[in-house]
């Protein structure tokens, strides 16, 4: 069984940094492409990061470009994201997701950021 | 640029069909779109892989109750027989190499 799971999320300053760790398990990590993806209180789904298999590729969405880093560990079955410089506009639930040939076909169950003084 | 556009809401009866819509900007009609549900303070699942043939592949799990289909650059999420549990929000999602896009999502309320 497929299994994401999000950790490392809670409560931080504006201009401070966490950072996000999710496991995976049910699956081969190098095989895929990772994604990170949020979701601010009430509002839709919106992509943050993504990193290909080989961990050649990344890319990001303009909003956190520079201040965030996608990273992954296959050895360790683990996905991160970095959040570094950190707004109120980060604020949002995080989520792992799987993303095979341009699709996202699991998703973690989230973890959720605060940014706040 | 890719851009996907779905209505904020929709509503239809218990037991009745919904048909949600998602459709690709300018340029972009040949992409395949991935639908998602996330049911109220859960998170989001995926439903299915829908090709611009109308061809679509779904998640484990997903009833047969959910279908897709395809027309232009338009891509169809159809509910039959809804549920209560089906009341959720639905969002599409494509890519361009490297980039995912998502919907801004349609809200379905079950009447």
């Amino acid at each position: 069984e497929v299994q994401l799971v999000e950790s490392g999320g809670g409560l931080a300053q504006p201009g401070g940094s966490l950072r996000l760790s999710c496991a995976a398990s049910g699956f081969t990590l190098s095989n895929y492409e990772m994604n990170w993806v949020r979701q601010a209180p009430g509002k839709g789904l919106d992509w943050v990061s993504y990193i290909s298999g080989s961990g050649t590729t990344i890319n990001y969405a303009d909003s956190v470009k520079g201040r965030f880093t996608i990273s992954r560990d296959d050895a360790k079955g683990s996905l991160y994201l970095q959040m570094n410089s950190l707004r109120a506009e980060d604020t949002a639930v995080y989520y792992c997701a799987r993303g095979p040939v341009g699709i996202i076909d699991y998703w973690g169950q989230g973890t959720l950021v605060a940014v706040s003084s | 640029q890719l851009v996907l556009t779905q209505s904020p809401s929709a509503s239809a009866s218990l037991g009745a069909s919904v048909k949600l819509t998602c459709t690709l900007s300018s340029g972009h009609s040949t992409y395949a779109i991935a639908w998602h549900q996330q049911q109220p303070d859960k998170g989001p699942r995926y439903l299915m892989k829908l090709s611009s043939d109308g061809s679509h592949r779904k998640g484990d799990g997903i009833p047969d109750r959910f279908s897709g289909s395809s027309s232009g650059a338009e891509r169809y999420l159809t509910i039959s027989s809804l549920q209560s549990e089906d009341e959720a929000d639905y969002y599409c999602q494509s890519w361009v190499t490297g980039f995912r896009v998502f919907g801004g999502g349609t809200k379905l309320t079950v009447l």
